[in-house]
């Protein structure tokens, strides 16, 4: 069974901070993504990754980088958390397709 | 871009009814199409898809539907119980062979199963 694991549930961080989500899987899949779930407006792609070292910007990429230094996992930053960044991140990974899910990041910015 | 839209945003049957979810995508080069549930508090998880080569496929229950021509595709859950209840969200995106899947959801149908 696939097994995507973010680090944390929940997270508080203030307005600035810069704020790192973790995200592992263990299936060896090539593909790795980011996205934002918030009310009424879904599941929206922030980055994705084919590859080790490799990304690709989403559908709203702003105030967010990536980082793919090893295979299984993918790390979402914020450079300079502000509270508009509140909301539930997930990560998902893949072979080609569909998409595996972790549990999501319910993130608040104070 | 790709642009999908879904409707209803709620729906409540009453438990043995049946319930459509329908969606609609922009991009006509699109050619896979998943649906995942999402219970409360939990992650997505893909209960069907559909490839743009088929034009329907049936698991138990759940049926979807995919019309390319007019460019949208449906979720058909027949004989409804209680632990159907969640948010679907739909997806399209163009597949291609050995590379990723570039998603793009629906904003969710939040379904209610009432006893």
């Amino acid at each position: 069974d696939v097994k995507v694991t973010q680090s944390s549930r929940y997270l508080v961080k203030r307005t600035g901070e810069k704020v790192f989500l973790e995200c592992v899987q263990d299936m060896d899949h090539e593909n790795m993504f980011w996205y934002r779930q918030d009310p009424g407006l879904g599941l929206r792609l922030i980055y994705f990754s084919y590859d080790v070292k490799m990304k690709e910007k989403g559908d709203i990429p702003e105030g967010y980088s990536v980082s793919r230094e090893k295979k299984e996992r993918f790390s979402l930053i914020l450079e300079s958390a502000s509270t508009n960044q509140t909301s539930m991140y997930l990560c998902a990974s893949s072979k080609i397709e569909p998409q595996h899910f972790g549990d999501g990041t319910r993130l608040s910015i104070l | 871009g790709e642009n999908v839209e879904q409707h209803p945003s709620t729906l409540s049957v009453q438990e043995g009814d049946s319930a459509v979810i329908k969606c609609t995508y922009s991009d006509s080069a699109s050619n896979y199409f998943p649906w995942y549930k999402q219970e409360l508090g939990k992650r997505p998880q893909l209960i069907i898809d559909i490839r743009s080569n088929v034009g329907e496929k049936k698991d138990q229950r759940i049926a979807v539907t995919l019309n390319k021509t007019a460019k949208h595709f449906s979720l058909h859950i027949t004989e409804t119980q209680p632990e159907d209840s969640a948010v679907y969200f739909c997806a399209a995106s163009i597949g291609n062979t050995g590379t990723a899947s570039k998603l793009t959801f629906g904003t969710g149908t939040r379904l209610q199963v009432t006893l």
